[in-house]
């Protein structure tokens, strides 16, 4: 089974500054896939962004990127210019095969 | 993308009673997924559904407890049996598209039993 851990249980930014999020996984495979997801308080899930293992160029999606270290088996994700629609629980995951693994989320916070 | 349809949003049963979620996704889908999310916790793989097939659990889910049905590619059900407050939680509906990588998901079912 696949270990995804979010080491950070709650963030708390400025809005329109940086905040990092952090995650790291644990696995055998080499060919799989790592997401962020946003649950804000209406309970969807959002997909945020997605990395293919196979690609070495970080994705980046606006104002959101990730920094994936595949050898490290890290994949955090920067939000930039952080608006107040970005308060919600972040979860990272890992998909291999058909699975998706989740780590147990960091709450965000974006203070006016 | 695909949009998933979710019902009931959310419910307030008895304990032992039964309750049954309804999934409808707009699009012909192999996998649909069912994921418990327990109060502020990440969310937990409950069972793959497959069209023309018994559902896969996983580990420490059991038929028994959480019957599903997938009787056709756009349609799936969850029914959570002889509930306790344990029970209480978000129930999420998942589905992966072919040629994608990423899962999207319902608008999830609030779950409260008391």
């Amino acid at each position: 089974a696949q270990t995804v851990t979010q080491s950070q249980p709650e963030m708390s930014v400025q809005e329109a500054e940086t905040v990092t999020l952090s995650c790291t996984y644990d696995t055998s495979e080499n060919n799989y896939y790592l997401f962020w997801y946003k649950q804000p308080p209406s309970r969807q899930m959002i997909l945020v962004i997605r990395q293919e293992a196979y690609k070495q160029q970080n994705a980046t999606e606006n104002r959101f990127s990730v920094n994936f270290q595949k050898a490290a088996k890290s994949f955090s994700l920067k939000i930039s210019d952080s608006q107040l629609g970005d308060t919600a629980m972040y979860f990272c995951a890992f998909m291999n095969d058909y699975k998706l693994s989740f780590g147990a989320g960091t709450t965000v916070t974006v203070r006016a | 993308s695909a949009v998933i349809s979710q019902k009931p949003s959310r419910d307030i049963c008895q304990r032992g009673t039964s309750l049954t979620i309804q999934c409808q996704v707009d699009s012909q889908v192999t996998m649909m997924f069912w994921y418990r999310q327990q109060p502020g916790q990440s969310l937990t793989l409950i069972a793959t559904a497959n069209q023309g097939s018994e559902a896969t659990y996983e580990s420490g889910f059991v038929i028994d407890k959480f019957p599903i049905s997938r009787p056709n590619l756009t349609f799936s059900t969850l029914t959570v049996s002889n509930m306790s407050p344990e029970d209480s939680s978000i129930y999420l509906c998942s589905v992966r598209l072919q040629g994608l990588g990423e899962a999207f998901f319902g608008q999830g079912t609030r779950l409260t039993v008391v």
